[in-house]
């Protein structure tokens, strides 16, 4: 079956200017997660989206980054005034509910340059 | 909170041979370890996971152990192969968190040279 898809697939981006990431997880897949991961790092967890209960946003670096999930389905991570260090690949992931499966499955990632 | 540390960060082996990556975690109450392998340009890719409540697991060419009182688990892969070659990472789900967010290690680069 199709697994997540992100888009774009890469984006360059101007410092300063607002960037929007697209995540579409597994359908059936109640679970969804955004990681980055910087060069020469680990993934590094940035929000989780659980159902419709409210997110754990605790990995989020500052508060120039917010994610939304519509419909319990697609998500969008939004950056904004983007600054140099927030290069990096950006990867979503979604399970199934908590008790149904801890497996997650990642998306092709978004390669995000500001310049 | 969990840490999860990962060695070697590179590793070299040859067509044929074994590779071994080892990885430690702090939180004892944590209790699912997903191994991911990771192609340039892609995704990470599960492989193979193991639970708290089993020592060992095996698919083919790779396994992966478990040891609850030392807090550490080691992927395995036999009889390697060049398709092989990947950044490897191992991760760890803290029990006591709200979320099931994933704690990574910061990933073994694997050459397998033919």
């Amino acid at each position: 079956g199709a697994g997540v898809s992100q888009s774009p697939s890469n984006k360059v981006t101007e410092k300063g200017k607002d960037v929007e990431l697209r995540c579409d997880p597994i359908s059936g897949h109640t679970a969804l997660y955004w990681y980055r991961q910087s060069l020469g790092q680990g993934l590094e967890f940035l929000i989780y989206f659980q159902g419709n209960s409210a997110p754990d946003k605790s990995g989020l670096p500052s508060d120039r980054f917010s994610a939304e999930r519509t419909g319990g389905s697609v998500s969008t991570l939004t950056i904004q005034r983007t600054q140099q260090e927030d290069s990096a690949v950006y990867l979503c992931a979604s399970s199934l509910p908590p008790g149904q499966g801890a497996e997650q499955y990642f998306g092709p990632g978004t390669r995000l340059t500001v310049t | 909170g969990e840490n999860v540390e990962q060695h070697p960060s590179t590793l070299s082996v040859q067509e044929g041979d074994s590779a071994v990556i080892k990885c430690t975690y702090s939180d004892s109450a944590s209790n699912y370890f997903p191994w991911y392998k990771q192609e340039l340009g892609k995704g990470p890719q599960l492989i193979i996971d193991i639970r708290s409540n089993v020592g060992e697991k095996k698919d083919q060419r790779i396994a992966v152990t478990l040891n609850k009182t030392a807090k550490h688990f080691s992927l395995h892969i036999t009889e390697t192969q060049p398709e092989d070659s990947a950044v490897y990472f191992c991760a760890a789900i803290p029990a006591n968190q709200a979320g099931t967010a994933l704690i990574f290690g910061k990933g073994t680069t694997l050459s397998v040279s033919s």
